[in-house]
């Protein structure tokens, strides 16, 4: 069964940068698929952060792309996210997810296995 | 990029059906059949249920079924229960090369 799981600090500070990582079980990420990260902010709708592929080609969102950067370990089986000159404005529940099973490897696959997610509160 | 357009709310009684919409443009739910529908919890991470316009995970209910028509997405609900009542997230891939979401419907089972 796969099963993706987020960490990282809970409460970064301003102009700071935020580091996460997605651990993945039950699959390997050297298969295949594009492994996304997504966010909430508090109480607001879903946005797509970006993509990355196990060979390492990624897709960002525009929006953030000036401060972002997401890598993958297959080592490791993991991969992660590193946001540059946080704001409150970042301050959201963070969710990194797989595409369903025998889905196409596309960037902008739908997001069938998910994370539990994990808060990053960006204050002083 | 602009979010799709989804009513804020939508309610029905148990038993009856709800069709939720995700308004969008050309550029994306229009242009391409790539457009997916994700049921959230309170606290929980999203679900998906239908992908690629009208396609459903493997094993989800069929009380779920998506469509398309124009710019216009649409998640029906069949057979509604007091266990659907969550928000609603519909979501299409863009000619700008993004993934863009919908503003969230809120379900309440009435």
């Amino acid at each position: 069964q796969v099963q993706l799981q987020e960490s990282g600090p809970g409460l970064v500070k301003p102009s700071e940068t935020l580091s996460l990582t997605c651990a993945v079980s039950g699959y390997s990420i050297s298969s295949g698929y594009y492994w996304g990260w997504i966010r909430q902010p508090p109480g607001k709708g879903l946005e797509w952060i970006g993509s990355i592929y196990h060979s390492g080609s990624t897709y960002y969102n525009p929006s953030l792309k000036s401060r972002l950067t997401i890598s993958v370990d297959t080592s490791k089986n993991q991969f992660s996210l590193n946001l540059s000159s946080l704001t409150a404005a970042d301050t959201a529940v963070y969710y990194c997810a797989r595409p369903p099973l025998g889905y196409s490897s596309s960037w902008f696959s739908p997001w069938d296995y998910w994370g539990q997610g994990t808060l990053v509160t960006v204050s002083s | 990029q602009s979010a799709l357009t989804q009513p804020a709310s939508v309610s029905g009684s148990p038993g009856q059906s709800i069709t939720i919409s995700c308004t969008g443009t050309g550029s994306d739910v229009g242009g391409f059949n790539f457009v997916s529908w994700y049921q959230q919890h309170p606290g929980k991470a999203p679900k998906l249920m239908i992908y690629d316009v009208s396609n459903r995970p493997s094993g989800d209910s069929n009380r779920f079924s998506g469509s398309k028509s124009g710019n216009r997405a649409s998640l029906t609900i069949s057979g509604l229960q007091a266990e659907d009542e969550a928000d609603y997230y519909c979501s299409s891939y863009t000619s700008s090369s993004i993934l863009v979401f919908g503003g969230g419907t809120k379900l309440t089972v009435l």
